[in-house]
């Protein structure tokens, strides 16, 4: 079955940067686009950034361009957030969710159970 | 930007049918998803494109999408039911994607 497996969470000092990685298994991984959702503690959800199947699109909320840059690796089965400058409104749990396409549709099918990321000094 | 509007809750008896809308301009002209979220988990996607239920999801949830508002709509409510409910949409003009701010659903 699908799984996505989300790593690289943590407690990190403001202004300084984080890996976020998503492994997946149990599927045709290059097959598929990916985005990042993250969720601040007791709030709503925010749309990230997705990433097509071979990383030929890349979207990033405006908000976010600049310090957030998604990217993938599909000889590991593998998705990252590459987050920079980063301060305590970042603090949240950032979802990989898989889409239901090779390019980027918004629908999407699985998500992974998240990563913390604590912004604190 | 595009805004989803979605009312902050919704409260409906055991076996009764609940409603949660959301509201965006011309979104009928777009393709709504819709996520439940139970405290301390990760979000579970309950219609896609308006009203398409994955599998495994009950035939009791439905979606519907037209002019300004979307709209989940459950049926014979169950305890079990009780959750946070997003509407999610893909702005292809824009590149971008944009939540709702959540629904919470509570069974009376």
């Amino acid at each position: 079955q699908v799984h996505l497996v989300e790593s690289g969470g943590g407690v990190v000092q403001p202004g300084r940067s984080l890996r976020l990685s998503c492994t997946g298994s149990g599927f045709n991984f290059e097959n598929f686009a990916f985005h990042w959702v993250r969720q601040a503690p007791g709030k709503g959800l925010q749309w990230v950034s997705a990433l097509s199947f071979n990383g030929g699109n890349r979207f990033t909320e405006d908000s976010l361009k600049g310090r957030f840059t998604i990217s993938r690796d599909n000889a590991n089965n593998s998705i990252y957030l590459h987050m920079s400058s980063l301060a305590p409104d970042d603090t949240a749990v950032y979802y990989c969710v898989r889409d239901l396409g090779r390019f980027v549709s918004g629908s999407s099918d699985y998500w992974g159970q998240g990563a913390l990321v604590t912004v604190s000094s | 930007s595009y805004v989803l509007t979605q009312p902050p809750s919704e409260s409906v008896a055991p076996g009764q049918t609940a409603r949660i809308t959301c509201g965006g301009n011309n979104i009928g002209r777009k393709s709504v998803n819709w996520f439940q979220q139970k405290p301390g988990q990760a979000p579970v996607v309950v219609i896609n494109d308006d009203s398409d239920r994955p599998s495994g999801i009950p035939e009791r949830f439905s979606g519907s999408n037209s002019g300004n508002t979307a709209t989940l709509t459950i049926s014979n409510i169950e305890a079990g039911d009780e959750a946070d409910y997003y509407c999610q949409v893909w702005d292809s003009s824009s590149d971008r994607g944009f939540f709702g701010g959540g629904t919470k659903l509570t069974v009376l």
